[in-house]
């Protein structure tokens, strides 16, 4: 069973580009969540996503960011006209959707790099 | 609000020494509590988690951790460390169902020979 897949692993785009980072979630898995970690930082969470639908958004900035989950397809978290600050690694992770510890598998990440 | 602390940010050891990772949660009722490791530029391994039943748990590469709830902590040990153990490790807690996890800021651990 693979895990979760992010990609790309490692993003590099100018300043005022978009920026879209991929997650497949694990097989049988149909809850995503999307965390950010800063340089020097732990991670902070932003979105988390069922098929189709946002269930919590309260740590998504209010502009430039929106996530999807589509009903087919992986998980996309797209950043519009990207600045430096925007430079993090960015986690996906997805749980069952029935399971007693509701634990959270995360991916690799993606390293965005905003130049 | 759920939070996290983990006082120390950086942690240097010698190889073979004993550790102990500090974490202190703040959560109303009994949480669900993790340890991750991270290496550099790499994603979160689960280490070891505590949902119920035996405060003392057990995780891979010979870690342990021990839910105290009167303290409101769940430090992570290990007996001896191996120079492969140095990353930065991250306790996170969870208040159970869907919700978002909750990470502390991460100790750095630094492992001499």
């Amino acid at each position: 069973n693979a895990g979760v897949m992010q990609n790309p692993r490692h993003l590099v785009r100018r300043r005022g580009q978009e920026a879209r980072l991929r997650c497949s979630p694990m097989k049988g898995h149909s809850h995503v969540y999307w965390y950010r970690q800063l340089p020097e930082e732990g991670l902070k969470f932003m979105v988390y996503l069922q098929k189709e639908n946002i269930i919590d958004e309260s740590g998504m900035p209010k502009e430039r960011f929106s996530a999807e989950f589509p009903k087919e397809g992986p998980s996309i978290l797209r950043i519009q006209q990207v600045v430096r600050g925007d430079s993090a690694a960015y986690f996906c992770a997805s749980s069952p959707p029935a399971h007693s510890s509701y634990e959270q598998y995360f991916g690799p990440g993606t390293r965005l790099t905003v130049t | 609000a759920q939070s996290v602390t983990q006082p120390d940010i950086h942690i240097t050891v010698s190889e073979g020494a004993s550790l102990e990772l500090r974490c202190n949660y703040s959560y109303g009722a009994t949480p669900y509590l993790f340890w991750y490791v991270q290496s550099p530029g790499q994603g979160l391994q689960l280490l070891l988690k505590y949902f119920s039943g035996d405060t003392l748990v057990q995780g891979i590469k010979g870690f342990e951790a021990e839910f105290k709830r009167s303290q409101s902590s769940f430090n992570l040990r290990k007996p001896s460390v191996h120079w492969s153990d140095a990353a930065e490790y991250f306790c996170a807690v969870h208040s159970g169902g869907y919700q978002k996890v909750t990470f502390g800021t991460g100790t750095k651990l630094q492992v001499i020979p």
